[in-house]
């Protein structure tokens, strides 16, 4: 079946605009996360949904970043006032769990560019 | 949340064996010990992973000290395109995942 989807691929915006990225889980797995690598760098957690239980946002790293997911389902990560030092990679992956442990699907991620 | 130790970069010829080293010494009971590697360009992908026992899959295989606090990943026959970051993660279902920085894989040809 399909796999995690996210869009766009690309986005280049200029600092101080706002940017929704969107993403596609597959079908039935309840659980969702965002992370974010910057160039060179290790995956750094932002934001994870499990089913309906409250999201863990201990990862976002101001308030300026928010995500929702709608009917169990998509997701999408907004960034309102864009900075520079936002450009990354945003990868968002799903899980299905299963007992005490998961496996995580991952997305391709959409490339930001903040100018 | 766990910590993890990994060697920051390793570097292997192709057809050798590699083993990817982890120290989890802070892991708890309940930990599964996951294994994701990210090629290049590419989100990270699930390899390994185990609880107690030694675990082998089409991927790769998974060495687990007998008291849990360090593991290896070991990849049989290294090619060039097993060049990637490999990530040990601690993880238990229904809790965040912290990816560390990982492993980076050279391999030679």
């Amino acid at each position: 079946g399909a796999g995690v989807s996210q869009s766009p691929s690309n986005k280049v915006t200029e600092k101080g605009k706002d940017v929704e990225l969107r993403c596609d889980p597959i079908s039935g797995h309840t659980a969702l996360y965002w992370y974010r690598q910057s160039l060179g760098q290790g995956l750094e957690f932002l934001i994870y949904f499990q089913g309906n239980s409250a999201p863990d946002k201990s990862g976002l790293p101001s308030d300026r970043f928010s995500a929702e997911r709608t009917g169990g389902s998509v997701s999408t990560l907004t960034i309102q006032r864009t900075q520079q030092e936002d450009s990354a990679v945003y990868l968002c992956a799903s899980s299905f769990l299963t007992g005490e442990w998961e496996t995580q699907y991952f997305g391709p991620g959409t490339r930001l560019l903040v100018l | 949340d766990a910590k993890t130790t990994q060697p920051n970069s390793m570097e292997s010829n192709e057809e050798e064996p590699v083993h990817l080293p982890c120290n989890h010494s802070t892991i708890s009971g309940t930990d599964y010990i996951h294994w994701y590697r990210q090629l290049p360009s590419q989100g990270p992908e699930y390899v390994i992973h185990g609880l107690t026992s030694n675990v082998n899959n089409r991927m790769a295989s998974l060495a687990i000290a007998e008291d849990r606090k360090s593991s290896t990943l070991i990849l049989h026959r290294a090619t060039l395109r097993d060049a990637a970051v490999y990530y040990c993660i601690p993880l238990r279902g229904g809790f965040k995942t912290i990816f560390g920085a990982g492993t980076r894989l050279f391999v030679k040809a």
